[in-house]
């Protein structure tokens, strides 16, 4: 069955040190990749997406994900966050099929 | 306009009740997405149009959920009989082409209550 898995509910980190958000996909052919962020009472905006090619892919706000098709993973990262970065972040394949989401807290 | 525009943003509604939820997508947009959002959860696949038609509907939970979009813009999400696992927010989304990979362009969401 295709499915994406977002396994950290919750992730926080000191504002300026480094994130990563894990992404595990299951999916049978090549996949259209997103990730969006979701700020509390709006609507999901995307940050970055990989089709094809460079396996690394940036985004808005810094971020930068990867894409290793040999482990099913889409990690996004940031090298250092800033507070505003705090949000809700789910990856997607395509737009049928979304994960559950990583709430990210921002410790000052 | 310029982006995805969803009326009513809040609304509640007695058990039993119909609601239609609007969704204006961007101008020219082929795609258009329903999604329901349960609180803490992801956005879960509704229903999806390429312009006014309704390509699937997979995901429309019953058949007390009806969606159209008669002219290939705006969009309506219809809830007959509501019940209270109705109570989500719904979010529409629109994308420039058809199918189902493009970059999606969500609205702020109808946040639905049910008592």
């Amino acid at each position: 069955a295709q499915s994406v898995t977002q396994p950290d509910i919750h992730i926080t980190v000191s504002e300026g040190a480094s994130l990563e958000l894990r992404c595990n996909y299951s999916y049978g052919a090549t996949p259209y990749l997103f990730w969006y962020v979701q700020s509390p009472g709006q609507g999901l905006q995307l940050l970055l997406k990989y089709f094809s090619g460079d396996t690394l892919v940036q985004g808005i706000k810094g971020f930068e994900a990867e894409f290793k098709r040999s482990q099913s993973s889409f990690n996004l990262r940031k090298p250092s966050v800033h507070w505003s970065d705090a949000a809700e972040y789910f990856c997607a394949v395509g737009a049928i099929i979304f994960g559950k989401g990583t709430r990210l807290h921002i410790l000052p | 306009g310029a982006g995805v525009s969803q009326s009513p943003r809040y609304k509640v509604a007695k058990r039993g009740q119909d609601v239609a939820l609007r969704c204006d997508p961007i101008s020219g947009h082929v795609s258009l997405f329903w999604y329901q959002q349960a609180l803490g959860q992801g956005p879960e696949f509704l229903t999806y149009f390429q312009n006014e038609a309704q390509l699937d509907k997979s995901g429309l939970p019953s058949d007390r959920f009806f969606a159209e979009r008669p002219e290939g813009s705006v969009s309506t999400l219809k809830i007959q009989r509501t019940q209270q696992e109705d109570s989500a927010v719904y979010l529409c989304a629109s994308s420039l082409g058809g199918g189902s990979t493009g970059e999606l362009f969500f609205g702020e969401g109808s946040r639905l209550t049910v008592l």
